[in-house]
């Protein structure tokens, strides 16, 4: 079984709906990423938590809000979904201290905002 | 303002010789450096990494080379092989932050002819 999941794989939606991508990890880990991919530009990372207790905005956080309900549970919200946010978006998590770095990511969830 | 530049976006090699893929950094503060790999509908997985107060690491066919004074790493595949065929992406971090957060560069695609 993956380690850490991301559901759905794939959603369309239209501008001004809300939707949640959902992620889940089995890894134990402390922290928790949200990352968008888009072409040329990499991996940006629009928000992490640490733990339970502690969310972080990242480098692209407008538009997007999380919640992280449990240490193995962190979701990412779109208010109200726009083209711009048509993307590749990946989970990640990481252990505190030694190896934080070592960050292990999910299959990635495929939107498309139309 | 791009941290991790990698400015090529595509590399081609034939099976069996050497893949060098390139990495630029602007930020004197980044101290660990990281390689991850991505194939299609999957998500990034960490490769190999080094540490600022190394200028190199191997792991079998894989060594990353840091020139700290240029600001600029390198990834080496020797030998090529048809499976190493992905998206390869660097990405920096600050230790000394104590946050694990990573600054990822845009990717470069390799594709090894066989």
């Amino acid at each position: 079984d993956a380690d850490v999941t991301q559901t759905p794989r794939n959603r369309i939606t239209k501008t001004g709906k809300r939707i949640m991508l959902e992620c889940s990890q089995t890894k134990g880990h402390d922290r928790m990423y949200w990352y968008r991919q888009d072409p040329g530009l990499g991996l940006r990372l629009i928000y992490y938590s640490f733990d339970v207790k502690d969310i972080n905005k990242g480098e692209i956080s407008d538009g997007y809000s999380v919640s992280r309900q449990a240490q193995a549970k962190f979701s990412l919200s779109l208010e109200s979904a726009i083209p711009n946010q048509t993307a590749l978006y990946f989970c990640a998590t990481s252990r505190r201290g030694e190896g934080q770095e070592t960050q292990y990511f999910g299959p990635g969830t495929r939107l498309l905002v139309l | 303002d791009q941290q991790v530049k990698q400015n090529s976006p595509s590399l081609s090699v034939q099976e069996g010789r050497i893949s060098i893929l390139n990495c630029d950094y602007t930020n004197s503060m980044f101290d660990y450096f990281l390689w991850y790999k991505k194939y299609p509908a999957e998500g990034p997985t960490f490769l190999i990494s080094i540490s600022s107060i190394k200028d190199k690491n191997e792991d079998g066919r894989f060594t990353v080379f840091l020139n700290k004074s240029a600001k600029h790493l390198s990834l080496h595949i020797v030998p090529s092989q048809p499976g190493d065929s992905a998206v390869y992406f660097c990405a920096a971090s600050k230790r000394s932050g104590n946050t694990g957060k990573l600054i990822f560069g845009q990717g470069t695609t390799l594709q090894v002819k066989p």
